[in-house]
C-alpha cells in the first residue's frame, strides 16, 4: 500500500464549486505540505501543517483552505473554484528530522490529483 | 519571484553517458538542498540532497555538486540510463525554515 494517498486522483468540476482534496499518509510523519504543480512554473507550496493544531500560509494560499483532520490526514479546499486553479495538486509528508540516521527535510509526495475547473 | 531556476527545461543524452542538470537560486539564506525525480502519472520521489557545508555529495550514480559563491547546483547521473528518463526538481530550504521552494523542472530523456 502506498504510504501516502491521495483522493481523488482526478476530478473535473465548475468555476463556482467547492471542492475537497484529500491525502492520508501512513508513514507516521508529523509535517503535511500541500502543492500544486503547473507548467512551467514547477511546484509551488499552498499550505503547510507542522501538527494538528499547527497550520500555515505557503506562497499561493489565496483561494485555498486546509484543515488537518488527524495527524495522519490532510484535507484541501477549494471554496469556489475557479478555471485558473486547474493544476495537478500534490500532498506531501516529512519527519521532523528528529534522531540519528534521518535524512533531514525530505519530503514524500502522494501521486497527485488532476483537478480541472471549466 | 521564483527562487529557485532550472533554466533547461528539457535535455537529452545517449545512454551510457554522462547528464548534467543545472539549478540556479537566489536566496543566500538556503542552506539545505535537494532532487527529485518525477515519473508521469506518480509524485516526486526524492533522489539525493545536500547541505551547505559540503561541495559534494555522491549516492551510487548520481553526485550533487554545490557552488555557493555561484549559488549553483547541479546533479551528475553517470552513467545515464533510459530509466532515468523522468522530469528532476531540485529543491532549496532553509534548514531551520519551514518552507520549500522548488525549480521548475528539467525533463530529462536517455535515448537508448
Amino acid at each position: 500500500d502506498a504510504d501516502v494517498t491521495q483522493t481523488p486522483r482526478n476530478r473535473i468540476t465548475k468555476t463556482g464549486k467547492r471542492i475537497m482534496l484529500e491525502c492520508s499518509q501512513t508513514k507516521g510523519h508529523d509535517r503535511m505540505y500541500w502543492y500544486r504543480q503547473d507548467p512551467g512554473l514547477g511546484l509551488r507550496l499552498i499550505y503547510y501543517s507542522f501538527d494538528v493544531k499547527d497550520i500555515n500560509k505557503g506562497e499561493i494560499s489565496d483561494g485555498y483552505s486546509v484543515s488537518r483532520q488527524a495527524q495522519a490526514k490532510f484535507s484541501l479546499s477549494l471554496e469556489s473554484a475557479i478555471p485558473n486553479q486547474t493544476a495537478l495538486y500534490f500532498c506531501a509528508t516529512s519527519d521532523s528530522g528528529q534522531g540519528m540516521g534521518r535524512t533531514y527535510n525530505e519530503q514524500f509526495f502522494g501521486p497527485g490529483t488532476r483537478l480541472t475547473v471549466l | 519571484d521564483q527562487q529557485v531556476k532550472q533554466n533547461s527545461p528539457s535535455l537529452s543524452v545517449q545512454e551510457g553517458r554522462i547528464s548534467i542538470l543545472n539549478c540556479d537560486y537566489t536566496n543566500s539564506m538556503f542552506d539545505y538542498f535537494l532532487w527529485y525525480k518525477k515519473y508521469p502519472a506518480e509524485g516526486p520521489t526524492f533522489l539525493i540532497s545536500i547541505s551547505s557545508i559540503k561541495d559534494k555529495n555522491e549516492d551510487g550514480r548520481f553526485t550533487v555538486f554545490l557552488n555557493k559563491s555561484a549559488k549553483h547546483l547541479s546533479l551528475h547521473i553517470v552513467p545515464s540510463q533510459p530509466g532515468d528518463s523522468a522530469v528532476y526538481f531540485c529543491a532549496a530550504n532553509v534548514y531551520t525554515g519551514n518552507q520549500f521552494y522548488f525549480g521548475t523542472g528539467t525533463s530529462l530523456t536517455v535515448i537508448p
